[in-house]
């Protein structure tokens, strides 16, 4: 079964306006992390945002917001003022348990294009 | 914050010989480092863990004899993809994380392997 599911392969958005990309997961653990990665066209793979699945508050970094529902098992990505250069592929990622020694999980991806 | 190199970024192989990827952590200490595959347009597909001093786990499907891996220090990983095909030309990323340390994984740059 999928344990990291994106359900958007393409998003467009308009500059300086706010864009959800999805992502829904699928685990029994009780200790689990969820991350959000950037990857340009250049392929490397930007970290974003974590959100602990202990975590009360949604995590927030800049213009990255992740609204976190437990219940529902979902990790939406929010992009607030799109700029050009959030054109690119993002990826939802889990990792079961606690520690950066864990392997991460990633889903298909969506790609996002911001339009002028 | 924590930086992991790779080398080469860009390799073209003939058919039948091997390649060595290397994966290192410039000013940390990692006890896990982690191998992903991406083929172009698709997801990372994680292909094994490599354990500082241990033998590496890998995922169903990955033919270990394939992909050899070898983490002889906590700061060198390298994969070895023996008698290479042209099915075999994918983007190989590495990631490291620190038992005990931060929850991120910390992703090199990636390697892309061209067999002809």
């Amino acid at each position: 079964a999928q344990k990291i599911t994106q359900t958007q392969p393409g998003m467009f958005v308009q500059e300086k306006e706010a864009v959800t990309l999805d992502c829904t997961y699928d685990t029994s653990d009780q200790s689990y992390g969820l991350f959000w990665y950037k990857q340009p066209s250049s392929g490397e793979m930007i970290f974003l945002i974590y959100q602990g699945s202990y975590d009360e508050q949604n995590a927030t970094e800049g213009r990255y917001s992740l609204n976190f529902q437990k219940a529902r098992k979902s990790a939406n990505l929010v992009i607030s003022a799109s700029q050009l250069g959030d054109s690119a592929m993002y990826f939802c990622a889990m990792r079961e348990g606690p520690g950066g020694y864990n392997k991460l999980i990633f889903g298909a991806g969506t790609r996002l294009a911001v339009h002028p | 914050g924590a930086v992991v190199s790779q080398h080469p970024s860009r390799v073209i192989c003939k058919s039948g010989t091997s390649v060595k990827i290397e994966c290192r952590s410039l000013d940390f200490q990692a006890t896990t480092m982690f191998w992903y595959r991406q083929f172009p347009k698709q997801s990372l597909m994680l292909m094994a863990t490599s354990n500082e001093g241990s033998k590496a786990t890998y995922e169903q499907g990955v033919e270990k004899d394939k992909f050899l891996i070898n983490h002889a220090s906590l700061t060198l990983s390298t994969l070895t993809v023996t008698s290479a095909h042209p099915e075999d030309s994918s983007f190989y990323i590495c990631s490291a994380g620190i038992a005990g340390g931060p929850y991120e994984q910390y992703f090199g740059p990636g390697t892309r392997l061209t067999v002809t």
